[in-house]
């Protein structure tokens, strides 16, 4: 089946920093790749949507500045938080559709990467 | 504006039981619904997808309706195992099929020896 990585798993910054986060298909192209953000007993938040070489929809409510997204290629999409701070930590996990063969109603989740803003 | 809810209480059942977890819904006619399984700090894992036009679905153990009047669908796990115990979310897509999705918090299930 379709396998989406993520990376890192957890990560610990300083507020003020800046994170990068990796979301990667493995064994298919993705057009589009979704991340989300999830606190703790709550739902997923669809946070953007990430379409390879152009630019990302945000969703309401997001900051397109302080989430910048990049999706250079069919299996790479990467999130930078930037300027973390305590409030952005969170539970982020990004997803992808193979689209190319054609299954455009499922998402294939990743693993997920817990931030912790100090 | 969208809404989803799921049973926030754990569900507790004795293994070998059926597990029943509901998800209700408002403001919107969904193109398909689907349910997922998260594990603790773990991303959900796809289980099963229903469409509008269909009443119910299965897979293994496991069974789906949609009722689109009630707004409603039920997740149903047949001979429950405790390998079964997890997070089960329903979500929605809200794009008329192109796969935007609105999740529900989700409702803990444990099944006991």
């Amino acid at each position: 089946g379709a396998v989406v990585s993520q990376h890192p798993s957890r990560v610990i910054c300083k507020s003020g920093t800046s994170v990068k986060i990796e979301c990667r298909s493995l064994d298919f192209q993705a057009t589009t790749m979704f991340w989300y953000r999830q606190f703790p007993k709550q739902s997923l938040m669809l946070m953007a949507t990430s379409n390879e070489g152009s630019k990302a929809t945000y969703e309401q409510g997001v900051e397109k500045d302080k989430f910048l997204i990049n999706h250079a290629s069919l299996t790479l999409s990467t999130l930078t938080v930037t300027s973390a701070h305590p409030e952005d930590s969170s539970f982020y996990i990004c997803s992808a559709r193979d689209e190319l063969a054609g299954v455009t109603d499922t998402q294939y989740f990743g693993p997920g990467t817990r931030l912790t803003v100090l | 504006s969208q809404k989803i809810e799921q049973n926030s209480e754990a569900l507790n059942i004795q293994e070998g039981k059926t597990a029943t977890l509901t998800c209700n819904y408002t403001n919107y006619s969904p193109a398909y619904l689907q349910w997922y399984r998260q594990d603790p700090g773990r991303g959900p894992v796809f289980l099963l997808l229903i469409r509008e036009n269909e009443k119910e679905k299965r897979k293994e153990r496991l069974k789906v309706t949609f009722d689109t009047t009630l707004k409603q669908s039920l997740f149903h796990i047949t001979a429950s195992q405790p390998a079964d115990s997890a997070t089960y979310l329903c979500a929605l897509d809200i794009s008329g099929g192109y796969n935007k999705l609105i999740f529900g918090a989700g409702t803990r299930l444990a099944v006991h020896p």
